[in-house]
């Protein structure tokens, strides 16, 4: 079946330093990619998305790339704070069928 | 974002009892969604739905069922023939059209007595 595979699993930071992570998607139809926090016990939110037609977005701190050649696209955050530790998901999307990496759950220390 | 509740927040279930999860949207959304949540693991789709008298399995519908009498609720049964429903449960809604970001609920964690 279709799948999203997600690295790593687990990442560890000192404040002040950026940190990536990067999937890869086996459906070439995905035409949709968001970006998903979430902080212990507390629902997954939102936190930047790219479509197909585009490349690269950033928003602040956040930024996201996408090669849809070599489906793969990855979510860079710089300058990262204590505040960012928590799990992100990446996930691709074809019309409403959603599939979600593992999550990669990220450490910044202080 | 408070626009989705669901309830209760945690339920335990007992052997061959099926249980009913709670999903409530105030967003006007049209399309709705169910995910479990296992440790290590993403969110694996169970069923969606796209309007009001319709829904679509996901990946993982077996053992699981859902209607859409109204928009503004998409309840989940986890019925007997699940044999492993113990994970954490999240409800997502999302506004008409493809590929639309999804708003979650804080979910409901299943156990079984």
């Amino acid at each position: 079946g279709e799948n999203v595979e997600q690295h790593p699993s687990t990442l560890s930071v000192q404040e002040g330093d950026s940190a990536v992570i990067k999937c890869t998607y086996s459906d070439s139809a995905s035409n949709y990619f968001p970006w998903y926090k979430q902080e212990l016990g507390k629902r997954p939110q939102l936190i930047i998305d790219i479509r197909s037609n585009v490349g690269e977005k950033k928003d602040q701190r956040i930024a996201v790339t996408l090669n849809k050649t070599a489906k793969h696209f990855s979510l860079h955050i710089t300058e990262t704070q204590p505040e960012d530790s928590a799990v992100y998901f990446c996930a691709a999307s074809e019309s409403f069928k959603t599939i979600f990496g593992a999550g990669t759950r990220l450490f910044v220390k202080a | 974002d408070g626009g989705i509740t669901q309830s209760p927040k945690y339920l335990f279930r007992k052997e061959g009892q099926n249980v009913t999860l709670s999903c409530e949207q105030n967003l006007n959304h049209d399309a709705m969604y169910w995910y479990r949540q296992d440790p290590g693991q993403g969110l694996r789709l169970i069923y969606y739905s796209q309007i009001v008298n319709d829904f679509q399995k996901g990946d993982i519908a077996e053992g699981y069922s859902v209607s859409r009498e109204k928009k503004e609720s998409f309840p989940l049964t986890v019925t007997s023939a699940q044999k492993n429903p113990t994970a954490f449960y999240l409800c997502a809604s999302s506004s008409s059209g493809r590929n639309q970001p999804q708003h979650f609920g804080d979910g409901t964690r299943l156990s079984i007595l």
